[in-house]
C-alpha cells in the first residue's frame, strides 16, 4: 500500500519558474525523503529531512515538513529543462521499508 | 560505475516460465532492497537485506516470488510461474548502516506475455 500522496499529480511550467508539488502521509515517521525518476537516470535521492526539522535546502531545492499537518513540500526554484522528471516523496517509519506515493510528473517548458 | 547495477535490464517472457533477476549493490552497502514499480506509481517495497539475512518481506511477495543475497554481497530476485500481474519494472536499492536513503539501480523491466 501507498502512505504518501503527491500533489498535483502532474505540473508543467515555462522553464525559470518555480515548481512546488505536496506530499501527504498518513503515519508517524521517522524522516520523509524526496527522490526524482527520468528514463536516463531511474530513481535519484534528492533530500532527506528528518521529523524534528521543519525546512531544509540543497542548491535550488527546499524542502518544509509539518509533522502535524503529516505533509511536506517539494520547491524547487529557477527550474531547468533538465528537472523535467517524476518526483516522488518516500516516508521511513523506522523499519527501513520506505513508503512511496504515486509522484508528481513535472514537465519544464523550454 | 560503482553504482547499483541490475541484470537483465529487459526481460520479456511468457506466462508460467519462471524468470530471475540480479542485482550488484554498491559495494560497501549492507542493506538491500527490492521493489516494484508499475506505470504512474510510486515503487512498493517487496524485501530487505541486511548482509545476507532477510529481514523483512512484504505481503506482496507471494510465494512465487523468492529473494536470495548469500554472502551479503550480490542478490537474485525469482519469479515463478509468471502471470500477467507480474509486469512491472523491479527496482534494486542499497544503503549503508545507519542511512535510510537508498541507491538504486535502473531496474529490470518484466513483460510477461
Amino acid at each position: 500500500s501507498q502512505q504518501g500522496e503527491e500533489d498535483p499529480q502532474a505540473l508543467s511550467i515555462q522553464e525559470g519558474e518555480n515548481a512546488t508539488m505536496n506530499c501527504s502521509y498518513k503515519t508517524s515517521i521517522n524522516n520523509l525523503q524526496w527522490y526524482r525518476q527520468n528514463s536516463g537516470r531511474g530513481l535519484v535521492h534528492l533530500i532527506l529531512i528528518r521529523s524534528n526539522e521543519r525546512e531544509k535546502h540543497s542548491g535550488r531545492l527546499r524542502v518544509t515538513l509539518d509533522t502535524s499537518k503529516k505533509s511536506s513540500s517539494l520547491l524547487i526554484t529557477a527550474s531547468r529543462a533538465a528537472d523535467t522528471a517524476s518526483y516522488f516523496c518516500a516516508t521511513d517509519e523506522g523499519n527501513y521499508q520506505l513508503i512511496w506515493g504515486a509522484g508528481t510528473k513535472l514537465i519544464i517548458k523550454p | 560505475d560503482t553504482g547499483v547495477s541490475q541484470d537483465p535490464r529487459h526481460k520479456i517472457t511468457k506466462r508460467g516460465q519462471n524468470v530471475t533477476f540480479r542485482c550488484d549493490p554498491i559495494s560497501e552497502h549492507n542493506r538491500l532492497y527490492w521493489y516494484r514499480q508499475t506505470l504512474g506509481q510510486g515503487p512498493e517495497f517487496l524485501t530487505y537485506f541486511q548482509n545476507e539475512a532477510q529481514l523483512e518481506k512484504s505481503r506482496l511477495l507471494s510465494d512465487r516470488f523468492s529473494a536470495e543475497r548469500p554472502k551479503g554481497s550480490f542478490s537474485t530476485l525469482e519469479i515463478q510461474r509468471t502471470e500477467q500481474g507480474d509486469s512491472a519494472m523491479y527496482l534494486c536499492a542499497s544503503s549503508p548502516q545507519g542511512i535510510t536513503e537508498a541507491f538504486f539501480g535502473q531496474g529490470t523491466r518484466l513483460t510477461v506475455v
